[in-house]
């Protein structure tokens, strides 16, 4: 079995700050991990994902994620946060016999202030 | 390239009454999926399908869901009676591969 924790169901920035948004995953099988974006009456959108090779992968809109095995972790990142990035993230999980299956994490709300 | 695309966005209805939820896969990908959201239970998986077939439904909370994919460019989810409790926003996605899955806009469902 499969699951992902996302440490932090809100967490809040200023304009330009940092942003950091946890996710750590639980996974018997090599895993395959996704990061999703989604704004207020919208569906999921991929920001970025890792299946194999390099472990730092860049997404849209200036986001990256760093696949870190021994932690167990994999963690998105924006250097400068901007006032659209203000929406809910989705970490998610896959892979082996789950093929095709993804475990979503329970979401965490990033809300930007000016 | 249009996306998944997925009719009704809204649909209210009352309390015993069938509802269909369409859904139209983006070109080329061949697994399908369809969620449930809500505030209590977050996202979850009702079934989903690989080329056409349906590979695993044990999301399907009861008798009362049921759902087809006839030909690669359309599936429907079915709520057959519906209750208050269905109220959600149901989402398709579509997937070239298994793995990335993009998803459609939603249908908002209030059962009243």
């Amino acid at each position: 079995a499969q699951s992902v924790t996302q440490l932090g169901s809100h967490v809040s920035v200023s304009e330009g700050a940092l942003v950091l948004l946890r996710c750590n995953y639980s996974s018997s099988v090599p895993p395959y991990l996704f990061w999703y974006v989604q704004y207020p009456n919208q569906g999921l959108q991929l920001l970025l994902k890792y299946t194999t090779g390099a472990t730092l992968v860049k997404g849209i809109n200036g986001f990256e994620a760093e696949f870190k095995k021994s932690e167990t972790s994999f963690h998105l990142t924006k250097p400068s946060a901007h006032m659209s990035d203000a929406a809910e993230y989705f970490c998610a999980v896959t892979g082996g016999t789950s093929y095709g299956k993804l475990t979503f994490g329970q979401g965490t709300i990033l809300t930007v202030h000016p | 390239d249009a996306g998944v695309i997925q009719s009704p966005r809204h649909e209210v209805t009352e309390m015993g009454q069938e509802v269909t939820l369409r859904c139209k896969p983006i070109s080329g990908h061949n697994s399908l999926f369809w969620y449930r959201q809500t505030m209590m239970r977050g996202l979850e998986l009702l079934i989903y399908f690989n080329n056409n077939v349906p590979i695993d439904d044990s999301g399907m909370p009861e008798d009362r869901f049921s759902a087809k994919m006839p030909n690669a460019s359309f599936s429907t989810l079915k709520i057959q009676p519906s209750e208050p409790r269905d109220s959600a926003v149901y989402f398709c996605a579509s997937s070239p591969t298994g793995y990335e899955q993009y998803f459609g806009p939603g249908t908002r469902l209030t059962v009243t």
